[in-house]
This record gives structure tokens, C-alpha cells and sequence, in this order.
């Protein structure tokens, strides 16, 4: 079974720091996806970036990379020179690969950090 | 513009009865989720749908019952609501490639059901 743990319940990081918000996770596939989710007060889910097993070189989009260590099977998300509009929850994911055209792999979740930025 | 719309936004009823939340997705996506996400925010999902199809129903009581009149909509029936059922609900859709698994999730903006 699926399995993501992400060991910081809370982070603080003082404006225009970076910060690495842990995850790491547990599967016997060799396909898999692993993704990062910001969560803001407001409530809504925002995609923020995605690595595949395969992929040899780590995943960034703007200010967020994400250090893959596949041996170590963690996915830690880095967000650099931080912003007040950056606190908020942010969730690692995972889903295997799909088996057959029609179905659904399940996305799932980690119990997600709470981020908060100092100014 | 909105990719996946649900609603209502907030929802609150009392024990017992009964109530829907609609979601529609205009992504051209050919699956689509319910997840709960519950008050310590950990989410989980409950249902699967491949155009149409039930694919994934996790142990869901069976008070909660989906409906996909076509691949677009993805509506949740819940009957004789109980406490523990307030949580917030969102609906998400994504497009599903056999053999892939980069497709992320696009994600409604939730509901919030509060059951008194």
C-alpha cells in the first residue's frame, strides 16, 4: 500500500529565506509520480509541481524545486526567497502508474505541513 | 475561467437530512474524484470515475452515492447526513493515460458541509 509520511506537522521561515518541507514515501512500484500541493487559508488546492520515478533530473518550477532522492525514496519540496503569500499547507502526493486505459490510480496524500512565513 | 467548479461553496444542514454537491469540469478531463478532507486536514479519497464508470469507491458508507451523467459532471448524494459527516469536499478531475502517472489533479475549490 501506498504510503507518504511528512514528519513537520509546522515550519516557520523569515522572509526571503528558503525552506525544505520533508516528504518521503513508501511503494514497490517502480513507476510512480510524486506531487506537491499549497493549500492557502482560503481553502482551494494549487498544483505547484511534479517529479516522475524516472526522471534523472530534479523538478522546478520558479521558486519551488523539489530534491529527489529516489534511494532514499523521499521528495522534499524547496521553496527559495519565501513570501509572505507562501504560508499556507502544503501536501506531497504520490500515485502509481496506471495499469489499463480506463481505470484510475488514486492520488494519495501525506497529513500535510503548515507553513508560515515571518516578516 | 474555472477549470473545476462545485457547488454550492458552504453547506450546512442538520442531522439526518439529505443533500447534493455538483461539480463540473471544463478541462476535457476523462476522470474525475470526490476527496474528503477532514478537520485535521488530512484528505482522502472516496470515488473514482472513468468516463462514467464507477472505477475507484473506497470504504465509503453507502449513504454516499456519486453520480456522473456524463464525464464532465461528477455529482455526490448524501443521505441521512450525521455529524461525522462535516468535513469539506472537494471535487477534482484529471486525464488518465494507461501506462502514465504525471497527470496531477485539478481541484474544485471545495465545500464545506457542516451537519448540526
Amino acid at each position: 500500500a501506498q504510503k507518504i509520511t511528512q514528519t513537520q506537522p509546522g515550519m516557520f521561515v523569515q522572509e526571503k529565506e528558503a525552506v525544505t518541507l520533508d516528504c518521503t514515501y513508501d511503494t514497490s512500484d517502480q513507476s510512480y509520480g510524486l506531487f506537491w500541493y499549497k493549500q492557502p487559508s482560503s481553502g482551494e488546492m494549487i498544483f505547484l509541481i511534479y517529479q516522475g520515478s524516472y526522471d534523472e533530473q530534479n523538478a522546478t518550477e520558479g521558486r519551488y524545486s523539489l530534491n529527489f532522492q529516489k534511494a532514499r525514496k523521499s521528495a522534499n519540496l524547496v521553496i527559495s526567497a519565501s513570501q509572505l503569500g507562501d504560508s499556507a499547507m502544503y501536501f506531497c502526493a504520490m500515485r502509481e502508474a496506471l495499469l489499463t486505459q480506463g481505470g484510475s490510480e488514486k492520488l494519495v496524500f501525506g497529513k500535510g505541513t503548515k507553513l508560515t512565513v515571518n516578516p | 475561467d474555472t477549470a473545476v467548479s462545485q457547488t454550492p461553496k458552504y453547506l450546512v444542514t442538520q442531522m439526518g437530512n439529505d443533500k447534493s454537491i455538483k461539480c463540473e469540469q471544463n478541462l476535457g478531463h476523462d476522470t474525475m474524484y470526490w476527496y474528503k478532507q477532514d478537520s485535521k486536514k488530512f484528505l482522502k479519497i472516496m470515488f473514482s470515475y472513468n468516463n462514467k464508470e464507477l472505477i475507484i469507491n473506497e470504504t465509503v458508507p453507502n449513504r454516499f452515492s456519486p453520480k456522473s451523467p456524463d464525464k464532465a459532471h461528477l455529482n455526490l448524494h448524501i443521505n441521512s447526513l450525521e455529524l461525522g459527516d462535516s468535513a469539506v469536499y472537494f471535487c477534482a478531475s484529471s486525464q488518465e493515460q494507461a501506462g502514465h502517472y504525471n497527470s496531477p489533479l485539478h481541484f474544485g475549490n471545495g465545500t464545506r458541509l457542516t451537519v448540526t
